[in-house]
């Protein structure tokens, strides 16, 4: 099975911080992808990677970053950090070729206060 | 996805029952779809797929409808138990990406 990782399941911070949210895939996989999901939408993706070095931007990347130095590992990083950036954040890894489903992660929560 | 709002459409069901969760998606060119389960604290968890040169396709206790003339996606769950309580939310793959419905939550009463 897929098994993908955050970090943290829960984390505070404080307005302005800088702040780094790890995600680790297990299977290989070429591309990542960072959501964040808030009560009544759907998720919302922020950046995905299809390959080492790579990025793309989602729909909604402003006030954030994202690093991809190594196939497995993908972070999210928030340059500095609002209370509009309260949410539950959520990562996910898919095979390269082709349409492939998404595999998530448990999510971080994190408030910014 | 389904339509988005600030409530999540709820669905209730008693255990051994048969469930049906709807999604309307929204643009005709989307190729491929899938089901997701979220259960309380966790992440989205991949149930069944379907690629729109197909109408049905079925799983263990889960089938899922497509019918691309109203672009509507159902999953049904057969003899539903009560771990089968979560939200469900479907997500079609248009473009480059994909877009996720906003979810039902289903519980299951014993």
């Amino acid at each position: 099975d897929v098994k993908v990782t955050q970090s943290s399941r829960y984390l505070v911070k404080r307005t302005g911080e800088k702040v780094f949210l790890e995600c680790v895939q297990d299977m290989d996989h070429e591309n990542m992808f960072w959501y964040r999901q808030d009560p009544g939408l759907g998720l919302r993706l922020i950046y995905f990677s299809y390959d080492v070095k790579m990025k793309e931007k989602g729909d909604i990347p402003e006030g954030y970053s994202v690093s991809r130095e190594k196939k497995e590992r993908f972070s999210l990083i928030l340059e500095s950090a609002s209370t509009n950036q309260t949410s539950m954040y959520l990562c996910a890894s898919s095979l390269g070729q082709g349409i492939q489903p998404q595999h998530f992660g448990d999510g971080t929560r994190l408030s910014i206060l | 996805g389904e339509s988005v709002g600030l409530h999540l459409p709820t669905l209730s069901v008693q255990e051994g029952d048969n469930s049906i969760i709807n999604c309307a998606y929204s643009n005709s060119a989307s190729d491929y779809f899938i089901w997701y389960k979220q259960e309380s604290g966790k992440g989205p968890q991949f149930i069944i797929d379907i690629r729109s040169n197909m109408d049905k396709r079925q799983g263990q206790r889960v089938t899922v409808l497509l019918n691309k003339t109203v672009k509507h996606l159902s999953l049904q769950i057969a003899a539903t138990q009560p771990g089968d309580s979560a939200v469900y939310f479907c997500a079609e793959y248009t473009g480059n990406q994909f877009y996720f419905g906003t979810g039902t939550s289903l519980t299951v009463i014993p």
